[in-house]
């Protein structure tokens, strides 16, 4: 049974740039979130999407956004890259009531310069 | 918001010794709470959960238990191995997710032989 996939794995991008992950989940599940991961704020909540539609949101700013599509798969974006968007993006999957637990992909590692 | 207490290590440990990693949460209500374990270079791994007070978690021979009263979740196991080096994260979940997992800082395990 494949995992969560998250592509791609790493990535360098330029202050101003934007960027798109991808994010597939695992077959049937239908929730999909993302957290954003640095040494100094560690693990914290970006949005999630349940069935194309955003669900629940964390606390960033609107340069932070994503979606789903009708097969689960998402992807986020990051707009106007600043050096402090620097980190580890991972995704969960679900199959959609919270309390199951979520299944993480790897993680793709955002440098920007 | 919810939030999580967790110490965060490293935390070093011979091969056999017990294992507590204290972790203590504020949450509304009563959220469900879940261990992940993280390995280097590696995203999040589900470890073990409890969704209802007194619920005892365990896995891999790893074991947590739901203490309403206390508003803590702590993490134990009998007698570790190297391959448990890791960071582990204690996470509460709202009901509905609504916010998302709050993970605490992590808690670096290191197991030397």
């Amino acid at each position: 049974k494949a995992g969560v996939t998250q592509t791609p794995r790493y990535l360098i991008k330029t202050r101003g740039q934007q960027v798109t992950l991808s994010c597939s989940p695992i077959s049937g599940h239908r929730s999909v979130s993302w957290y954003q991961q640095t040494p100094g704020q560690g693990l914290q909540f970006l949005f999630e999407y349940f069935s194309e539609t955003q669900r629940n949101k964390g606390n960033f700013p609107g340069r932070f956004s994503g979606r789903q599509f009708s097969n689960s798969r998402s992807e986020m974006n990051v707009s106007t890259l600043e050096l402090g968007d620097s980190a580890l993006y991972l995704c969960a999957s679900s199959w959609g009531q919270a309390d199951y637990g979520y299944t993480f992909g790897s993680g793709t590692r955002l440098t920007v310069v | 918001g919810d939030s999580v207490t967790q110490m965060e290590g490293p935390v070093t440990l011979s091969e056999e010794a017990f294992l507590t990693i204290n972790c203590t949460y504020t949450a509304t209500g009563y959220p469900s709470l879940f261990w992940y374990v993280q390995y280097p270079g590696e995203g999040l791994q589900l470890l073990l959960k409890a969704t209802k007070a007194d619920d005892k978690g365990s896995n891999k021979g790893f074991e947590a238990t739901y203490r309403k009263e206390t508003t803590s979740f702590h993490l134990e196991k009998g007698s570790v191995q190297v391959s448990d080096s890791a960071v582990y994260f204690c996470a509460p979940l709202q009901r509905g997710g609504a916010d998302g997992l709050t993970f605490g800082k992590g808690t670096h395990l290191i197991i030397q032989p």
